[in-house]
């Protein structure tokens, strides 16, 4: 089954500690991108990312962090200087080529920071 | 900046009551995308409108995208229970090569049965 996924489904941590959200594709997706939630806000971009040990900030970047060391893996770190971390995550991506710029969503990470 | 504004924020109906979702754009938009959100899921993709003035039609779902490029619309003819959800609508900027998207902060709907 091609798609992407994202672990855990939940997640809580303490606050003051660091903590990394996984996200993989296996569609050979090019672009990836990290979306936070909260209700009534709409998805805002953290990262994203358009090739291999690429990336640039989003809207809302700061407290965050990632990496792009593999094509099919784009993974958020919410680093402890993240004022209020507690959303919901989701990882998207898309090819790079062709006209489409649909972006395919995982299923998401609800983070809780306590 | 980019800035991509949907209305209403809620939208509550009876079913086989319509329902319409708008978005404006700050900005002339390259393309415009919907998508829908079920309680508890992640946001799917519905379509994506490219031509000035394009409609398009899926089953009860009618999307339209102005002909300036820079407002849309999602109706939903009848609605029924299984419409129940957030729908998103998200542009790209004209003359962007990095294929992001700005959305809209979504409308959500309930439908009553």
């Amino acid at each position: 089954d091609g798609g992407i996924t994202q672990s855990p489904k939940y997640l809580f941590r303490k606050e003051g500690q660091n903590v990394t959200l996984s996200c993989e594709q296996n569609l050979n997706h090019d672009a990836m991108y990290w979306y936070r939630q909260d209700p009534g806000q709409g998805l805002r971009l953290i990262y994203y990312s358009q090739i291999v040990n690429d990336f640039q900030k989003g809207d809302i970047a700061e407290g965050y962090s990632v990496s792009r060391e593999k094509k099919e893996s784009f993974p958020l770190t919410v680093t402890s200087a993240q004022k209020n971390p507690t959303a919901f995550y989701l990882c998207a991506s898309r090819p790079r080529q062709g006209s489409s710029y649909e972006q395919y969503f995982g299923p998401g990470t609800r983070l809780t920071v306590t | 900046g980019q800035q991509v504004m949907q209305i209403p924020q809620y939208q509550h109906v009876q079913e086989g009551e319509d329902f319409t979702t708008y978005c404006n754009s700050s900005t002339t938009l390259s393309n415009i995308q919907w998508y829908k959100q079920r309680p508890g899921g992640h946001p799917v993709f519905l379509i994506q409108l490219v031509k000035s003035g394009e409609v398009k039609k899926q089953k009860r779902l009618t999307f339209q995208f102005g002909e300036a490029k820079k407002n849309s619309s999602l109706h939903i003819t009848a609605t029924q229970t299984t419409d129940v959800g957030t729908y998103f609508c998200a542009g790209t900027d004209r003359g962007s090569t990095l294929g992001r998207l700005y959305f809209g902060r979504g409308t959500q709907l309930t439908v009553w049965p």
